[in-house]
C-alpha cells in the first residue's frame, strides 16, 4: 500500500512568488490534514478536510494560504504571495473513517524556503 | 487552548542507557495521546497511542508510555536504547471529538554507540 506522498520535496522561491504544494493521501482515506513546522518550533495544525469539505481550518495563518481538495482525493496548498515567515516544512497526513479514532499517516513533508 | 510541552529539546545517551522523555499537556477534557517519531530522512510515524483503558501503553520497538491523568503527563520510556533509536520524538494530543493533533516542540534523541 502506497503511503502519503507530497510534491515537491523541496521548493525555494522568492518573497512575493506563488507556490503550490501537493499531497496525495493514502487511497480511501477520507481525512486529510495539513501541518507546518517552522524551524525550531512545534508542528502546527493548519487544516483538516473530510473528503472534499473543510472540516476545520482554524490553523490557517492568513488569507495568503488556500487549500483545496477537489473530488476528495489529492489536496493542494497554495501560498500567494509567499512571505519569509512562510518558510518551513509542510506536512500532510491522512486517516480513514472517523477522524477521532484512526491513526494519522504522515507524508515526508515539503521543505519550503522563501528568500 | 490545548498545548503540549516536552521537557527536553535534546537528549544524548549512550547505548543501553534508559530513556524517559517527558510530556505534559494542558486540556481539561478527555484526550487522546500520541508519541510520534521521525528517524533521519524518514516520515513521522506513530510509536504508540493512548485512547482509554490501561494507562500503560506499549508501542513499537520496545517503547512504552504511561498516562498519568492527575499530572496531565504522558511520558515515553525505553529501558535500554540503541543507536538506531536516534531520532526526533514528538508528543501529541487531541481531544476526543476532533481530528487535529497538537504537538509538542519535539525532543531530539542522540544515542552514542
Amino acid at each position: 500500500e502506497a503511503g502519503v506522498t507530497q510534491f515537491p520535496s523541496h521548493s525555494v522561491i522568492e518573497k512575493g512568488q506563488t507556490v503550490t504544494l501537493r499531497c496525495d493521501p493514502i487511497s480511501g482515506h477520507d481525512n486529510l490534514y495539513w501541518y507546518r513546522r517552522v524551524m525550531g518550533k512545534e508542528i502546527k495544525f493548519l487544516l483538516h478536510f473530510v473528503k472534499e469539505s473543510k472540516q476545520d481550518e482554524s490553523g490557517m495563518p492568513n488569507n495568503r494560504f488556500l487549500a483545496e481538495r477537489t473530488g476528495g482525493t489529492y489536496s493542494t496548498l497554495k501560498v500567494q504571495p509567499a512571505e519569509l515567515e512562510d518558510s518551513g516544512v509542510y506536512f500532510c497526513a491522512s486517516s480513514q473513517g472517523l477522524a477521532g479514532i484512526y491513526e494519522q499517516y504522515f507524508g515526508p513533508g515539503t521543505r519550503l524556503t522563501v528568500t | 487552548a490545548q498545548s503540549v510541552s516536552q521537557h527536553n529539546h535534546h537528549v544524548i545517551l549512550s547505548e543501553a542507557a534508559s530513556l524517559e522523555l517527558g510530556c505534559n499537556y494542558s486540556y481539561g477534557g478527555t484526550v487522546n495521546l500520541f508519541w510520534y517519531v521521525q528517524y533521519p530522512g524518514q516520515h513521522l510515524q506513530l510509536l504508540l497511542k493512548y485512547f482509554s483503558g490501561d494507562p500503560l501503553v506499549k508501542g513499537i520497538k520496545g517503547f512504552e508510555a504511561e498516562f498519568i491523568k492527575s499530572k496531565f503527563s504522558f511520558n515515553l520510556r525505553k529501558p535500554s536504547v540503541q543507536w538506531s533509536d536516534t531520532a526526533e520524538y514528538f508528543c501529541a494530543v487531541k481531544n476526543n471529538q476532533g481530528g487535529k493533533l497538537i504537538f509538542g516542540q519535539g525532543t531530539e534523541l542522540s544515542v552514542k554507540p
